[in-house]
């Protein structure tokens, strides 16, 4: 079965650090996303992606984010001076079609990244 | 702003009852709601969609039911093994959102105990 794919699983950085967590969607989705959670929260949405530009990106996605497809397969989440508060797991998703009312908006989760900020 | 409750946080059974999960949701009018499971330090998998049209839906073991007078939905995993220990969450369409971002409850975590 086509998987997200994640890496890496476990990254440990210093505050103020870049970091790039990388991920290769499934070959024939168009939508990717970032979703985070912090340690016995709830799953948050971060920001989606389509043909090459940010769709859409929640309050936490801030100037710190940025995404992009470099290559055509690959969709990297880059945070540009980390936090303490940063520190979560990283969830990459993907999806084939828009088709949102045909309920179609069922995502395919990558088994995360986990940031530690120290 | 759309809200999700998931009830209980835990929820610890014995093998071979039901589990029934409890979502609630307020200042919404979904068009579908979904579950999915995650085990721990792994990402949501996708189980079962229902839409606003649909009473129940089933597959398998799984059965989730669509209240939307009481904005809330079931979810029931019949003939529980301890293999279905794991956290379950449901979610919903973030209705203002272009590309249909999924909203989240917080899960509830299921134990089944052998």
């Amino acid at each position: 079965e086509p998987e997200v794919t994640q890496t890496p699983s476990h990254q440990v950085t210093q505050m103020g650090q870049e970091v790039i967590l990388r991920c290769v969607p499934i070959s024939n989705h168009l939508y990717f996303y970032w979703y985070r959670q912090i340690l016995g929260q709830k799953v948050e949405f971060l920001v989606s992606f389509y043909n090459n530009e940010i769709s859409e990106k929640s309050e936490i996605f801030d100037d710190q984010f940025s995404v992009e497809r470099p290559d055509g397969s690959n969709f990297t989440l880059k945070i540009r001076s980390t936090k303490l508060e940063d520190s979560a797991m990283y969830f990459c998703a993907s999806k084939r079609d828009r088709a949102l009312w045909l309920g179609a908006n069922v995502l395919t989760f990558g088994a995360g990244s986990r940031l530690t900020v120290l | 702003s759309q809200k999700i409750e998931q009830n209980s946080e835990a929820l610890n059974i014995q093998e071979g009852k039901t589990a029934t999960l409890t979502c609630n949701y307020t200042n919404y009018s979904p068009a579908y709601l979904q579950w999915y499971r995650q085990d721990p330090g792994r990402g949501p998998v996708f189980l079962l969609l229902i839409r606003e049209n649909e009473k129940e839906k089933r597959k398998e073991r799984l059965k989730v039911t669509f209240d939307t007078t009481l904005k809330q939905s079931l979810f029931h995993i019949t003939a529980s093994q301890p293999a279905d220990s794991a956290t379950y969450l449901c979610a919903l369409l973030n209705y203002g959102g272009s590309q249909g971002n999924l909203i989240f409850g917080k899960g509830t975590k299921l134990s089944v105990k052998p």
